[in-house]
């Protein structure tokens, strides 16, 4: 089974519009971490935001958030008021104790397109 | 901001040949982790080191891949006898701890290509 599942190979946004974009993990660990990250077409890996999953409050991070549902195991990244500068490659990520707290593992990733 | 520094941002390497990506993590990082990427797929984890050892690997870091610290401030990864298949962008990651939280903070690729 797929450890972090993104369903949305692409999505796209007009500007000044919220996005959300979604992803799902299987872990049968009681702690651990999801993190989303921002691919450029630069290709860098840019963190964007964290959420643990002891955390009560959803995370945010400036035009970040995070809609975490851990029942449904489910941490989707909401981007607010989206700018032509968010076009990207999204990758949500995650780290179980079990791993160590050593490794990411990679969802396969959602191309967000924001249109003028 | 201080950040992960990787070097060449491109290689281009004949198969069989070796290679070696180097990497600069940000100074004060005790982690260090390898990542790869086949072009349109997921990012992969490959190696952590950590105290100059490795501390855990995936079933991709075979015998012909190596990491080394050689000095206080690189960490390369060595692949002996490059093939095809190993043509990918290549990030290397650090982090100070590793903790649950702690974000692990890429450098921006080394592009590998095998002809």
């Amino acid at each position: 089974a797929q450890k972090i599942t993104q369903t949305q190979p692409g999505m796209f946004v007009q500007e000044k519009e919220a996005v959300t974009l979604d992803c799902t993990y299987d872990t049968s660990d009681q702690s651990y971490g999801l993190f989303w990250y921002k691919q450029p077409s630069s290709g860098e890996m840019i963190f964007l935001i964290y959420q643990g999953s002891y955390d009560e409050q959803n995370a945010t991070e400036g035009r970040y958030s995070l809609n975490f549902q851990k029942a449904r195991k489910s941490a989707n990244l909401v981007i607010s008021a989206s700018q032509l500068g968010d076009s990207a490659m999204y990758f949500c990520a995650m780290r179980e104790v079990s791993g160590g707290y050593n490794k990411l593992i990679f969802g396969a990733g959602t191309r967000l397109a924001v249109h003028p | 901001e201080p950040e992960v520094t990787q070097t060449p941002s491109h290689q281009v390497t004949q198969m069989g040949q070796e290679v070696i990506l180097r990497c600069v993590p940000i100074s004060n990082h005790l982690y260090f982790y390898w990542y790869r990427q086949i072009l349109g797929q997921k990012v992969e984890f490959l190696v952590s080191f950590y105290n100059n050892e490795i501390s855990e690997k995936s079933e991709i870091f075979d015998d012909q891949f190596s990491v080394e610290r050689p000095d206080g401030s690189n960490f390369t990864l060595k692949i002996r006898s490059t093939k095809l298949e190993d043509s990918a962008m290549y990030f290397c990651a650090s982090s100070p701890d590793r903790e649950v939280g702690q974000p692990q903070h890429f450098g921006d690729g080394t592009r590998l290509s095998i002809l």
